[in-house]
């Protein structure tokens, strides 16, 4: 089974709405990366929350972490056609394994 | 700074013939990654190297895939015998320390894209 799934695998929304990804995940981690993946700019970290953590903001993102239902969700604010881009969740497995597993994304389109 | 740079970009290959790609991570980066991403999936882990510790290679497909990291820098990964099923972009990334530390996000190449024919 797949560690890290994105719900839901693609999102079509207006310029100034906001996008909600949700993460699941089924061991537990150490910490949950989100990154960005664009034909531009490649792969991008966006942040990165740690399993004491539930919420995280940066710019316009907030990230929330719920270890109870090993679940992720990433917020965008008042979003621009430029977030268009797959949305990836990663989790960092605690007990020291360093082994990060990937989603299969959230393919975001903003539309002007 | 100079980013993660991967070579070559671009790799066109006929089915059976080894292949190399190169990764070179930001310098003073101590742990490195290589990934596989298929077309519109995501990103499978294959194998993890920090400092001089022994790589997991966990994630390594086949025999065929192997990787290497000289002077605990430039990395390569070795496919040998390339079947159509290794198409797929390979990307790179590199890491202050290991992941299950605070704050280290990974820091990704842009990918060097295989098709083997």
């Amino acid at each position: 089974s797949q560690q890290g799934e994105e719900d839901p695998q693609a999102l079509s929304i207006q310029e100034g709405e906001n996008a909600t990804m949700n993460c699941s995940y089924k061991t537990s981690i150490n910490n949950l990366q989100w990154y960005r993946q664009n034909s531009g700019r490649g792969l991008v970290h966006l942040i990165l929350i740690r399993s004491n953590e539930r919420e995280k903001h940066s710019g316009r993102l907030r990230v929330t972490l719920d270890t109870s239902k090993k679940s992720s969700s990433l917020l965008i604010t008042a979003s621009r056609a430029a977030d268009t881009a797959s949305y990836f969740c990663a989790t960092v497995p605690s007990g020291g394994y360093q082994k990060v597993t990937f989603g299969i994304g959230t393919k975001l389109q903003v539309i002007p | 700074g100079a980013g993660v740079s991967q070579s070559p970009s671009n790799k066109v290959t006929e089915k059976g013939k080894d292949v190399e790609l190169r990764c070179d991570p930001i310098s003073g980066h101590t742990a490195l990654y290589w990934y596989r991403q298929s077309l519109g999936q995501g990103l499978e882990f294959l194998i993890y190297f920090q400092g001089n510790s022994a790589p997991d290679k966990s994630g390594l497909p086949s025999d065929r895939f192997s990787a290497e990291r000289t002077g605990g820098s430039v990395s390569t990964l070795t496919i040998q015998r390339t079947q159509q099923e290794d198409s797929a972009v390979y990307l790179c990334a590199s890491s202050p320390r290991w992941v299950s530390s605070s704050y280290n996000e990974q820091f990704f190449g842009p990918g060097t894209r295989l098709t083997v024919l």
